[in-house]
């Protein structure tokens, strides 16, 4: 099974600070997924990559950058945390389009 | 652009009742649609997918989907609903351009 791995359940930070949210897949997937989780907005896409060093934009991707420099890695990066970023992130991978989706376990980000 | 409408943030069924949670999507192109589910403190899970073929789509636990592109829905279905069954469940749309949007979840509460 494809295994995605973000590297902490549960992380608090400070406002102003730079936050970096690491996801690792171990399955040459192309295309690699951040969203952020919140209590009845479902799942929003931040943002996207389909190849290494390339990066879309998704529907929320204000306050957010991203990194692609090896296929199996994907970084989320607040530049300067808010406590309106204060949520679950979910990382995925994906093959071939409409192939499924496999996501990580989540990191729980709390900015105080 | 594409995009998800899950009907119903919360839906309540008795245990042995026929679930329906509904999804219509809006797609430019012919969509690949998914059903995922979220287990308390887990991650998503894929239940099913529709592709291409068969518009009535049988995926794990039971669950099946039917793709109706004249009603531009995709309805998950079970005849009997299960106390293991309480989650909150996903639809999902990817059409020609990567992106996989999700909609808002549907929390799924079965009563004894």
């Amino acid at each position: 099974d494809v295994k995605v791995t973000q590297s902490s359940r549960y992380l608090v930070k400070r406002t102003g600070e730079k936050v970096f949210l690491e996801c690792v897949q171990d399955m040459d997937h192309e295309n690699m997924f951040w969203y952020r989780q919140d209590p009845g907005l479902g799942l929003r896409l931040i943002y996207f990559s389909y190849d290494v060093k390339m990066k879309e934009k998704g529907d929320i991707p204000e306050g957010y950058s991203v990194s692609r420099e090896k296929k199996e890695r994907f970084s989320l990066i607040l530049e300067s945390a808010s406590t309106s970023q204060t949520s679950m992130y979910l990382c995925a991978a994906q093959g071939p389009q409409g192939t499924e989706a496999f996501f990580g376990q989540g990191t729980r980000l709390t900015v105080v | 652009a594409q995009s998800v409408t899950q009907l119903g943030s919360h839906v309540s069924v008795s245990e042995g009742a026929l679930v329906l949670l509904r999804c219509n999507y809006s797609s430019s192109v012919p969509p690949y649609l998914f059903w995922y589910v979220q287990y308390p403190n887990q991650g998503l899970q894929l239940l099913l997918k529709y592709t291409t073929g068969a518009t009535l789509v049988k995926g794990i636990n039971g669950f099946e989907a039917e793709f109706k592109k004249s009603e531009t829905s995709f309805h998950l279905t079970k005849p009997s609903a299960h106390m293991s069954d309480a989650a909150e469940y996903f639809c999902a749309v990817s059409d020609d351009t990567d992106k996989l949007i999700f909609g808002t979840g549907t929390r799924l509460q079965v009563f004894p």
